[in-house]
C-alpha cells in the first residue's frame, strides 16, 4: 500500500539554525500539506500546496517558513532561523482530490536547543 | 468559522467493553468530518469519514461514527474494544462553506483498553 514518508525521522538543530524537512507524498496526489503537532497539543495546519503554489497557510506560517516541490516527487518544509518554539513534530500529508481524505506520513520531531 | 471539540483527554475501557470518543463541532455550512488514530511515534492514520448519506458511517478495524447534525456531533464507537486499539485518536471537521479546504484537528482523545 502506498504510503507517505518523510525524512528525516528526527532533526535536533541549535537555534538560528536553517532546516529542511523532507516528504514524499503519494505519487498521484495531488495536494500537499504541513501540519505541526506541539507535545501534547493539537495538530495544526501550516501550509497546503497544489499545482507547484501556495494555496493556504495558517497565521504559524511566517516569513520564517517555506515550501518547495523541486523535483515532482520531494515536497519540503524550510525553516530559515529555528525557534525554541518550532520544536514539534512535523507531519506531511498528501491527498489525491478534494474532499478525500489526507494520508500523513509519520512525522519528523524537529529538536531545536 | 469551524472548531471541534474533543471534552475527554483520556478514555479508559475494559477489553470487549463497546468504546466511545466524543467529538463535536461547529461550522456555519454543512460539514464534512474525519477521525484519525495516531500511534506512537507513527503519523495519523484515516479511520472514516461522513461527507453525506448515511448519518451511520462504518470504518477500519471495526469502528463507526454517528452524525448527528441536531447535537452537532460525530462520536467514534466500536461495538467492542481490543488492547491494540489504545492509540491518540482525532477529530477533523472542514466547513464546506468560506472556501477554505483546510480540516480543523481537534485536541485528541487518548484511548485506553485495558486487559
Amino acid at each position: 500500500e502506498p504510503e507517505v514518508t518523510q525524512t528525516p525521522s528526527h532533526q535536533v538543530t541549535q537555534m538560528g539554525q536553517e532546516v529542511i524537512l523532507r516528504c514524499v507524498p503519494i505519487s498521484n496526489h495531488l495536494y500537499f500539506y504541513w501540519y505541526r503537532q506541539i507535545l501534547g497539543q493539537k495538530v495544526e495546519f501550516l501550509v497546503s500546496f497544489y499545482n507547484n503554489e501556495i494555496s493556504e497557510k495558517s497565521e504559524i506560517f511566517d516569513d520564517q517558513f517555506s515550501v518547495e516541490r523541486p523535483d515532482g516527487s520531494n515536497f519540503t518544509l524550510k525553516i530559515r532561523s529555528t525557534k525554541l518554539e518550532d520544536s514539534a513534530m512535523y507531519f506531511c500529508a498528501s491527498r489525491v482530490s478534494m474532499g478525500n481524505e489526507q494520508f500523513f506520513g509519520p512525522g519528523t520531531r524537529l529538536t531545536v536547543l | 468559522a469551524q472548531s471541534v471539540a474533543q471534552p475527554e483527554d483520556q478514555v479508559n475501557v475494559a477489553e470487549g467493553n463497546p468504546l466511545t470518543v466524543k467529538c463535536t463541532y461547529s461550522v456555519s455550512g454543512n460539514p464534512y468530518l474525519f477521525w484519525y488514530v495516531q500511534y506512537p511515534n507513527r503519523g495519523l492514520q484515516f479511520l472514516l469519514k461522513y461527507i453525506t448519506g448515511d448519518n451511520l458511517v462504518k470504518g477500519s478495524y471495526g469502528f463507526e461514527a454517528e452524525f448527528n447534525k441536531s447535537q452537532t456531533s460525530f462520536h467514534l464507537k466500536k461495538p467492542s474494544a481490543l488492547v491494540s486499539d489504545s492509540a491518540l485518536y482525532f477529530c477533523a471537521v472542514r466547513d464546506t462553506t468560506g472556501g477554505s479546504y483546510i480540516p480543523t484537528f481537534g485536541r485528541g482523545t487518548s484511548l485506553i483498553v485495558h486487559p
